[in-house]
């Protein structure tokens, strides 16, 4: 069965790049019509959806960060990755990637990765 | 945007009590609507996709309800490993998805 794993660097500094990648094993990221996803939660709070890719490369963002996201995708690796621009405090959450998964016209989640805090601080 | 809300925002059950949960939209969203539980410090988990179709391997003492704006997640016998968080989750707007607050469920 299809596996998510989140990795990257647990700390960044205030006004850099958060940078994460998602490995997916246990199937090819290529196959199926599956969109790929990126997830956050603050910590005690709910979940945001971030955005998006297909493996077209073709990508969809929430609108309150699409200013700061680029979401992108290595079909050779299978691998996706996200980006976040000048990050804040606010910033600081618990990164997950998941599969997006489609029947008809219905889509939602599953699986997801465990999960990766990234804390915003200097 | 489609705002989702839920209610209550915690409760305390026994178990083998029968537990609701709603969940509300800001507008019309079909069936579009995802359940998911999560326990602390690890990843949701789907239980019910739209609005009532069981996950595969999540057990029958779930079940999912509604359409419109008003949802239901229920379980019927409140078992130790359904003490958790649960999140409803549109996907009527997508690519844009929302998910509601959350409910805690907690031991009374």
């Amino acid at each position: 069965q299809v596996q998510l794993q989140e990795s990257g660097p647990g700390l960044v500094k205030p006004s850099q790049t958060l940078s994460l990648t998602c490995t997916v094993s246990g199937g090819s990221i290529s196959s199926g019509s599956y969109y790929w996803s990126w997830i956050r939660q603050p910590a005690g709070k709910g979940l945001e959806w971030i955005g998006r890719i297909y493996t077209s490369g073709s990508t969809n963002y929430n609108p309150s960060l699409k200013s700061r996201v680029t979401i992108s995708v290595d079909t050779s690796k299978n691998q996706f990755s996200l980006k976040l621009s000048s990050v804040t405090a606010a910033d600081t959450a618990v990164y997950y990637c998941a599969r997006v998964e489609y029947q008809l016209l219905f889509s939602w989640f599953d699986p997801w990765g465990q999960g990766t805090l990234v804390t915003v601080s200097s | 945007d489609i705002q989702m809300t839920q209610s209550p925002s915690s409760l305390s059950a026994s178990v083998g009590d029968r537990v609701t949960i709603t969940c509300r939209a800001s507008q019309s969203i079909s069936s579009y609507l995802n359940w998911y539980q999560q326990k602390p410090g690890k990843a949701p988990k789907l239980l019910i996709y739209a609005a009532s179709s069981l996950q595969s391997g999540v057990p029958s003492r779930f079940s999912g309800s509604g359409s419109g704006t008003d949802f239901t997640l229920t379980i019927s016998s409140l078992q130790p490993e359904d003490f958790a968080t649960y999140y409803c989750q549109q996907s009527y707007s997508t690519p844009s998805f929302t998910f509601g607050p959350g409910t805690k469920v907690d031991i009374k």
